[in-house]
């Protein structure tokens, strides 16, 4: 079945410092969402990306979907600690409407 | 405006008994999913429904049962709970398509947390 992985599974970085976590699925995706869990909260959508190569962006943070809509990043410019918390991508394959959730990538911020 | 609505918050079961997970959404959402999340990692997909009586298998969902007899609920149900079973479960629901047809976003509930000793 489909799979999704990201990478790095935890983060530590100084208040200032970039951070960057990759997103890969086993198969084609038909969009892939960004989702961000505070630590006790639930899942909250941030982003979603359609088209091959497709980039967004979102104040500090910049989302990219992959040429081959396979793969996808999320990276934060100068961090703050504000930024704290799990962030998940989760995959669509196109004819369903499941959304397989990576594993997702623990930041944490150091002031 | 509720959104997705799941009670009870907090459960804790023994060995063997079964329970139910209500799950009520006031947004008209067709799509409603159930997602577990064990300590420290991600989100498994347990069932999902496109629509009243339609619901499918997701990756993880032996030892549950779910149902959707009306748009609003999907009720997840438990039987002969299992010390494997303690997670935090989560729903959610989501729209058809966008206006500029992109995919509607997950809305999720805030959580059970279920734990069976």
């Amino acid at each position: 079945g489909q799979q999704v992985m990201q990478i790095p599974q935890y983060q530590h970085v100084q208040e200032g410092e970039d951070f960057t976590t990759y997103c890969n699925s086993s198969t084609t995706l038909s969009n892939i969402q960004w989702y961000k869990q505070r630590p006790g909260g639930h899942p909250v959508f941030l982003i979603q990306l359609v088209k091959s190569g497709e980039v967004k962006k979102q104040k500090r943070l910049t989302f990219q979907f992959g040429e081959a809509k396979k793969n996808s990043s999320l990276h934060i410019t100068a961090t703050q600690t504000t930024d704290v918390g799990t962030y998940f991508c989760a995959g669509g394959s196109s004819g369903t409407y499941k959304y397989i959730f990576g594993t997702g990538t623990r930041l944490k911020v150091l002031a | 405006n509720a959104g997705v609505t799941q009670t009870p918050k907090f459960r804790i079961l023994k060995i063997g008994q079964s329970m139910t997970l209500q799950c009520t959404q006031d947004m008209n959402h067709n799509y409603m999913y159930w997602y577990r999340q064990d300590p420290g990692m991600g989100l498994k997909l347990i069932y999902y429904s496109v629509g009243a009586g339609i619901t499918d298998k997701g990756e993880v969902p032996n030892g549950y049962n779910v149902s959707r007899s009306t748009t609003e609920d999907f009720p997840l149900r438990l039987e002969l709970a299992a010390p494997s079973q303690t997670s935090v479960y989560f729903c959610a629901s989501s729209n058809d398509f966008l206006t500029d047809r992109r995919y509607s976003p997950l809305h999720f509930g805030n959580g059970t947390r279920l734990t069976v000793t």
